[in-house]
């Protein structure tokens, strides 16, 4: 299964609600997970299970989606959030999307 | 606090060998499926080797098979990536992940990763 995230580059507002998609080339089956990368380090888990929080991530995060469309969304916008973001599927074989980089305007 | 620690890259020349260690504690190793991610300079992820928990089974996508082996010992609590053949295109950070269920699972800790630069 391709991955293909969408925008690849984000530049929004602090405190705006801001949306990033992933779309499958083929049913996901909601085996999705959503990955945070701050410049210089690993990935850290956020999402998985399409919208299941992983703990310890800010409530200002969450996932939904279904067949082949996925969202990330950040409900308020922080500083911190800074990143480049990655989805993931874990249903047919293991595939990671190509990632949207978000910036603060 | 679960950590992984990887160790042994750096610079190879094509066709060369060289083997990737992971140092895991915090958690009971044994019970985890484990895997090797790797991404190119400013590239995105890609997901390079899984192991079941006893080390009997592995998978690998088609751009390493064949040349990457990964292995585990459950007594050390260690994960290896033997990687041989290789070539410009292996030139990444490689982390180890822990898989959170079997193959087809999500990862849920990684380590900060190791440079492997594959060049003359």
């Amino acid at each position: 299964i391709q991955l293909t995230q969408s925008p690849s580059l984000l530049s929004a507002s602090v405190g705006d609600r801001v949306t990033l998609s992933c779309k499958g080339s083929q049913n996901i089956n909601n085996y999705l997970a959503w990955y945070q990368q701050k410049l210089g380090e690993a990935p850290k888990l956020l999402i998985y299970n399409t919208n299941s929080l992983q703990t310890g991530i800010p409530s200002r995060f969450s996932g939904s989606g279904s067949g082949t469309d996925y969202t990330l969304t950040i409900s308020s916008l922080q500083p911190e959030d800074v990143a480049t973001y990655f989805c993931y599927q874990y249903n047919n074989g293991l595939t990671f999307g190509s990632g949207t980089k978000l910036e603060i305007k | 606090e679960v950590q992984l620690v990887e160790s042994g890259g750096g610079l190879v020349q094509p066709g060369r060998s060289l083997k990737l260690s992971c140092a895991a504690s915090g958690f009971t190793f044994s019970n985890y499926y484990m895997a090797w991610v790797r991404q190119a300079p400013k590239k995105g992820l890609e997901w390079v080797a899984t192991i079941s928990t006893s080390g009997s089974r592995t998978y690998y996508p088609d751009s390493v098979k064949g040349r990457f082996t990964i292995s585990r010992d459950n007594a050390k609590s260690s994960l290896y990536l033997q990687m041989n053949s290789l070539k410009s295109e292996d030139t990444a950070t490689y982390y180890c992940a822990r898989h959170k269920g079997g193959y087809y699972s999500y990862f849920d800790y990684w380590g900060q990763g190791v440079m492997v630069t594959v060049s003359s």
